[in-house]
């Protein structure tokens, strides 16, 4: 059974470009989450989405990051305009209704110069 | 109030041998999960193991097992015979109330394993 697959791994742009990241959850997954990690924290939750309705987004910074999940199954996350304090890994989750265990994927490390 | 506190300083463990990594946590909900993830150098987050608050049990997964001590609120990994491949950081995290499944982790234990 394949993982959850994001991309791409690694991206470095200039402060201020936009950047977007991808993720595919695990197949059958209904829920689905965005995580941010500073370097030397743990993972802190962006948004959570139950099929396509994001039911947690309390933690993301509405003022320049956006997520959607169209169809309920893959997942964007965009920032615009990013800032050098967005300089992270961003990792996404997802679990199957009613089981506690979240399966994370390879993350994304963002570089923002 | 940090949630799951993690204050162990790095860690090295020689081969074959046993390592415990602490993990305390805080919360007034009587239904609780707590879960232990490997995250290696490549960056993925492995789930290891998952003890329920009314587990009435230590979960155990391989050479992986969890101390839950609910009084004293802790909830040790204790990875048994470790092998090099154990070189990581290790995350405790905890899942509050039910069908709320916001996880809050701890700042990790970075445990390295020498031959």
């Amino acid at each position: 059974e394949a993982g959850v697959v994001q991309s791409p791994r690694y991206k470095i742009i200039e402060k201020k470009q936009p950047v977007a990241f991808w993720c595919n959850p695990i197949s059958g997954h209904n829920t689905l989450y965005w995580y941010l990690q500073n370097l030397g924290q743990g993972p802190e939750l962006l948004i959570r989405y139950e099929n396509e309705e994001a039911v947690d987004d309390s933690q993301l910074p509405k003022d320049r990051f956006s997520a959607e999940r169209l169809k309920g199954v893959d997942s964007t996350l965009k920032i615009q305009p990013a800032e050098l304090g967005d300089s992270a890994v961003y990792l996404c989750a997802s679990s199957l209704e009613g089981v506690d265990t979240q399966y994370f994927g390879p993350g994304t490390r963002l570089t923002v110069l | 109030a940090q949630k799951i506190t993690q204050t162990q300083p790095g860690m090295f463990v020689q081969e074959k041998e046993a390592v415990t990594l602490d993990c305390t946590y805080d919360t007034s909900d009587p239904s609780y999960g707590l879960f232990w993830y490997k995250q290696p150098s490549s960056g993925e987050m492995i789930f290891l193991i998952y003890q329920g608050s009314y587990d009435q049990q230590n979960a155990t997964e391989g050479r992986y097992s969890l101390n839950f001590q609910k009084a004293r609120k802790s909830a040790n990994l204790v990875i048994s015979a470790s092998q090099l491949g154990d070189s990581a950081m290790y995350f405790c995290a905890m899942r509050e109330g039910d069908g709320n499944n916001r996880l809050a982790f701890g700042k990790g234990n970075q445990v390295v394993v020498i031959p």
